[in-house]
């Protein structure tokens, strides 16, 4: 079974500091994904990578950056947290989208901004 | 307004009752997913149509894609307390050269004993 392991299940952090959430895969997976997810709006994407190195933005960036520098691992940083970011966060990884795979996701990481 | 709207957002039912869940665009879409999240846990693939009037079950669960590849229901027969969860529909919408997923709000559903 493909395991995507996120570091923290929790974190409280207080505004203006710089957060990493880590996320690992096992499965040699090409894409991995960033979402947050908030009550009533699903999942938003935040970054997305389809190969060590490559970034490409989602729909909600802002305020975020991202890492790959392996292909196993896929970093999400806000670069200073605010309390608009207090929300749960997904990490998900994929085979190529063409064949439309489904997305593994890990158990999320509920982050609260103070 | 997001891409895929899903309703009902809640739904509390007794255990043995039939339900449906509904996900609607006016985009159409080249496939369309059903995942389901339960407490503390991330979501869980359930099911992914491809072809418009396709109709696949998984035991009690029915999924249908529209015709046209606008939209998509998900049946559950005689529910049961272990189908409670939040159900996402997620769909990569036929004009997305990235073909990434966009998720629907969700569907909290509750089954009492």
């Amino acid at each position: 079974d493909v395991k995507v392991t996120q570091s923290s299940r929790y974190l409280v952090k207080r505004t203006g500091e710089k957060v990493f959430l880590e996320c690992v895969q096992d499965m040699d997976h090409e894409n991995m994904f960033w979402y947050r997810q908030d009550p009533g709006l699903g999942l938003r994407l935040i970054y997305f990578s389809y190969d060590v190195k490559m970034k490409e933005k989602g729909d909600i960036p802002e305020g975020y950056s991202v890492s790959r520098e392996k292909k196993e691992r896929f970093s999400l940083i806000l670069e200073s947290a605010s309390t608009n970011q207090t929300s749960m966060y997904l990490c998900a990884s994929s085979a190529p989208m063409g064949r439309r795979p489904p997305l593994h996701f890990g158990n999320g990481t509920r982050l609260t901004v103070t | 307004t997001q891409l895929l709207e899903q309703s009902p957002q809640f739904l509390s039912i007794q255990e043995g009752e039939n339900l449906t869940v509904y996900c609607n665009s006016s985009s159409v879409f080249s496939s369309l997913q059903w995942y389901r999240q339960e407490p503390g846990e991330g979501p869980v693939l359930l099911v992914t149509v491809v072809t418009g009037g396709e109709v696949k079950k998984l035991k009690r669960l029915t999924f249908q894609f529209g015709d046209a590849r606008k939209d998509s229901s998900l049946h559950i027969t005689a529910a049961q307390p272990g189908d409670t969860g939040l159900y996402l529909c997620a769909g990569a919408p036929i004009n997305n050269a990235g073909n990434m997923l966009t998720f629907g709000g969700g569907t909290r559903l509750m089954v009492k004993p």
